[in-house]
């Protein structure tokens, strides 16, 4: 079966750098999407990879391994608005996406 | 700049009552899509249509149907609603399905409560 795997949550402080993970196991690769969500509110496309390394825009930086089936999603300079659920999704052989279950962000003062 | 409006944003309604969720883009894509979001689950498509006059079933699409007559258009009827169809719905759309960055443009949802 297809799955994707990511933390449920994590908390990190104002200012802070976080990694978020995801582990996905598809029936084929076309690419891999980060999105983010806050609460009460739809999804918003963040970032894009489809070959393996570092992609960076602004704060947020995403990187994959294709060999190892891992993704992670790095967040540096927190801000209290990226409070938010930060969602992996895979896109496979058949070009459809599959979703993980989404990492629900904390951010502290 | 509307992007893709949804209506109803929230309903409850009686199990066995037909009801349909309505979808409008204004961006003249090709693709769009209807998933369900449940607390602990990911995003799960329900129906999806490539193109204007073509459809297609994703991974729930039982107890759903869908219709896309024209490029703007994409409601979603649910037949004979039962409480487990209770859950938020997005609408999303793309340009093209399955090409280029494939980032898809959501609706800001509608949150459907089967009693």
């Amino acid at each position: 079966g297809q799955n994707i795997d990511q933390p449920t949550e994590m908390t990190a402080t104002e200012g802070a750098i976080v990694q978020i993970n995801c582990t996905y196991q598809t029936s084929g690769f076309n690419g891999l999407f980060w999105y983010q969500q806050h609460a009460g509110e739809a999804p918003t496309f963040l970032s894009y990879n489809v070959l393996d390394g570092l992609e960076e825009k602004g704060r947020f930086s995403s990187f994959l391994s294709r060999s190892k089936g891992y993704s992670y999603l790095l967040l540096k300079e927190l801000q209290m608005k990226d409070s938010a659920s930060y969602l992996c999704a895979v896109r496979d052989s058949n070009y459809q996406l599959i979703w993980g279950a989404g990492t629900k962000l904390i951010i502290k003062p | 700049i509307a992007g893709i409006t949804q209506a109803p944003t929230s309903q409850i309604l009686a199990a066995g009552r037909r009801m349909t969720l309505r979808c409008t883009q204004d961006m003249r894509h090709n693709a769009m899509y209807w998933y369900r979001q449940d607390l602990g689950l990911g995003l799960r498509l329900i129906h999806y249509s490539n193109t204007a006059g073509t459809t297609g079933k994703g991974e729930v699409p039982d107890g759903y149907s869908v219709s896309r007559a024209n490029t703007d258009d994409f409601p979603l009827t649910l037949a004979s609603a039962v409480p487990s169809q209770t859950s938020v719905y997005f609408c999303a759309s793309s340009p093209r399905a399955g090409e280029g960055t494939g980032e898809l443009f959501f609706g800001e949802g509608s949150r459907l409560t089967v009693l």
